[in-house]
């Protein structure tokens, strides 16, 4: 089993409010992505980050931002939620030496709900 | 068109059956291929990954047609058990370990 954790599971909010959802994982892995996936969708990559201090955005435009300052923590920042932001999010990581080496191991996700 | 097509289903089956699944993909550089299962409201797993000789894991035996750009996921023999969503998944071209992931066919099987 994957050692990948996420936090909140479940988030209802309010529209206008800041929010961190928090993305942590203890196998050392190099590699971390963040995924948005609606309900009977495809998952699609908004953020990913090769190891510290590196951050990039993935195919899918997100208003979200991220930091690596930690290997082991990606976090997941919305400035100001909006309905449309309502959605599963889905953390991920990676690490060269695993076999094969593309295998992602998925945290349990955080369903936000923006009212 | 998307980069990776799966027909959405659902495949209702009973138990015992034997059921494929296809997926086709875009880019013909692709070199990686997997399929994940995700259950009900719960993050993908990796299955299996897909190579090009094809390669069997138990009941569940995967192939890859370059030429084509499909590959293929074939279940015998189905349990209860075997009832959840399958992901095509395509890694990107240009070495970045970038998953690409279809939208995934609907597996229910029945008693």
């Amino acid at each position: 089993e994957a050692d990948i954790y996420q936090t909140p599971r479940y988030l209802v909010i309010g529209t206008g409010k800041k929010i961190t959802l928090e993305c942590s994982q203890t196998m050392g892995h190099d590699k971390m992505y963040w995924y948005q996936q609606d309900p009977g969708m495809e998952l699609h990559l908004i953020h990913y980050s090769y190891g510290v201090n590196s951050t990039e955005k993935g195919d899918l435009s997100s208003e979200s931002t991220v930091s690596r300052i930690r290997t082991e923590h990606f976090p997941l920042t919305l400035e100001s939620a909006r309905p449309s932001h309502t959605s599963q999010y889905l953390c991920a990581s990676s690490d060269f030496y695993l076999q094969p080496q593309e295998t992602q191991y998925f945290g349990p996700g955080t369903r936000l709900l923006v009212l | 068109r998307k980069e990776v097509e799966q027909d959405p289903g659902p495949f209702n089956v009973p138990e015992g059956a034997t059921v494929a699944f296809n997926c086709t993909y875009s880019n013909s550089a692709s070199q990686s291929f997997f399929w994940y299962r995700q259950d009900c409201r719960k993050e993908p797993k990796l299955l299996m990954s897909v190579y090009s000789s094809g390669n069997e894991d138990g009941r569940f035996t995967a192939q890859l047609n370059r030429a084509s750009q499909y590959i293929s996921l074939l279940i015998r023999d189905s349990k209860l058990s075997d009832s959840a969503t399958y992901l095509c998944v395509v890694v990107e071209a240009g070495g970045y370990n970038k998953l690409i992931f279809g939208a995934g066919t609907r597996l229910a099987v029945h008693p």
